[in-house]
């Protein structure tokens, strides 16, 4: 099963932009790489995801490195409530195995 | 459009028994997942339901199981508990399984003494 190595946690100030790295070395061409994230006592959230090209939407952008070994999901300016545990997860498009790892606690400082 | 809801929201049990949670997909969404998620852990993958069937599951025992109704509603069962059973266990649904987008329920915390 292809893995993801994320940091066990960061720390941002608000309004400032947040990048949380995730490292996927042996990814394969067919895996999509999603991110997650749990606000505390909620289940998860969908954020983003993608495939080779990088990707923005209304929460984030997600920055896909050319050998799609790497990938960085940008919070273009953390608010409190950002606060949450970011999941990079890789899905195996043939069996849609979603396989979350440990993810990074993200904290906001007012 | 109402959110994937679970049932109940928390369930104590003593070793050996049996647990039953349930999980109401959004409507329209016709796949299930169930995840496990110990204290402070990240999430495990249980299982997955597709159109009623079982499509895939994790690493678990076989004293988890579940089934997926013909309303695409979900049902995860837990025999003869173990301590380490106590977690909470959340459920999502997705409708297209091309791009897999997930939706979490509140999940169900259950505890065995």
């Amino acid at each position: 099963d292809a893995k993801t190595t994320q940091p066990n946690s960061m720390e941002s100030n608000e309004e400032e932009p947040v990048h949380l790295p995730c490292n996927h070395s042996t990814i394969s061409g067919t895996d999509y790489i999603h991110w997650y994230r749990q606000l505390p006592s909620q289940g998860p959230e969908y954020v983003i995801h993608g495939l080779t090209s990088n990707v923005n939407n209304r929460m984030a952008s997600l920055a896909i490195a050319e050998d799609r070994k790497s990938s960085t999901l940008i919070l273009h300016r953390a608010t409190l409530r950002d606060a949450a545990v970011y999941y990079c997860i890789l899905r195996d498009v043939g069996n849609n195995d979603m396989r979350f790892g440990a993810g990074t606690r993200l904290t906001v400082k007012p | 459009e109402a959110g994937v809801t679970q049932s109940p929201t928390h369930l104590i049990k003593t070793r050996g028994q049996q647990a039953t949670l349930r999980c109401s997909p959004i409507s329209g969404h016709t796949s299930v997942y169930w995840y496990q998620q110990a204290l402070g852990l990240g999430l495990q993958f249980l299982l997955w339901y597709d159109e009623g069937e079982e499509r895939n599951r994790g690493n678990f025992p076989p004293r988890f199981s579940g089934r997926q109704f013909p309303n695409y509603s979900s049902e995860l069962n837990v025999n003869a508990l173990e301590l380490e059973d106590s977690a909470l266990y959340l459920c999502a649904s997705y409708r297209d399984r091309n791009k897999n987008i997930q939706y979490f329920g509140a999940g169900t915390r259950l505890s065995v003494l």
